[in-house]
């Protein structure tokens, strides 16, 4: 079984559209994880959740809205897509402590067009 | 703001051969953890090696294994016996430790792209 999955795995999609990001952990972990990887390959967090709990909200601006119905899932939506909103977004979940190592789904490449 | 830097954007080497990846953080923080990722062209997230900065003794899995200096905030990632499996980026990422519910944080370097000649 996949610890973290994500759909889609491939989303193209207009200027302008809403669109939605899903994932799931089966882990059974309370936090989970939104990062965005850009097209230079660099990686940076934009929000967590704890028990469907915002944690960091990391500047993003307010077209991208998280949203946690139940601990095992954490979907990112994204309104009026812009071009620059093309990355692969990552999901992860963390794990126990003391290393809390983040395990990561495989990754929704966006495409705005 | 703790911050990592990787300042090898390519690095390429022999199959069998040794190579090395440097990375390098900045942090005020006494306690914290450092990953090594690996991300092959299947875009996979992969855990290669961690290190806790309170252990001094090295981490080591397998053929990877890690060089970290505290005082110098240095963490550089040692590959023996290079494999064309081991083609990907490679990602070094700080945590600090000190934090709780949540609000962990990896902080990646930019990444170095290593390529494995056979």
């Amino acid at each position: 079984d996949t610890a973290v999955s994500q759909t889609p795995k491939y989303l193209v999609t207009q200027m302008g559209n809403d669109k939605s990001i899903k994932c799931e952990q089966n882990l059974g972990h309370d936090t989970m994880y939104w990062y965005k990887q850009d097209s230079k390959k660099f990686l940076k967090i934009m929000f967590s959740y704890n028990n469907k709990e915002l944690i960091i909200n990391e500047t993003v601006p307010n077209r991208f809205s998280p949203k946690s119905p139940d601990k095992a899932h954490l979907n990112l939506h994204i309104n009026s897509l812009e071009l620059g909103d093309s990355a692969v977004y990552f999901c992860a979940s963390k794990g126990e402590h003391p290393w809390n190592e983040q395990f990561f789904g495989p990754g929704t490449r966006l495409t705005v067009l | 703001a703790q911050t990592v830097t990787q300042s090898q954007p390519e690095m390429s080497v022999q199959e069998a051969e040794t190579v090395t990846l440097s990375c390098t953080y900045d942090t005020s923080e006494s306690d914290y953890y450092l990953f090594w990722y690996k991300q092959p062209p299947s875009r996979q997230m992969i855990l290669v090696i961690r290190q806790e900065a309170y252990k001094q003794q090295n981490a080591t899995e397998n053929r990877f294994s890690v060089n970290f200096q505290k005082a110098a905030k240095s963490f550089s990632l040692k590959i023996s016996d290079s494999q064309l499996g081991d083609a990907a980026m490679y990602f070094c990422a700080y945590r600090s430790a000190e934090v709780q519910g949540g609000s962990e944080k990896l902080v990646f370097g930019k990444g170095t792209k290593l390529t494995v000649n056979p």
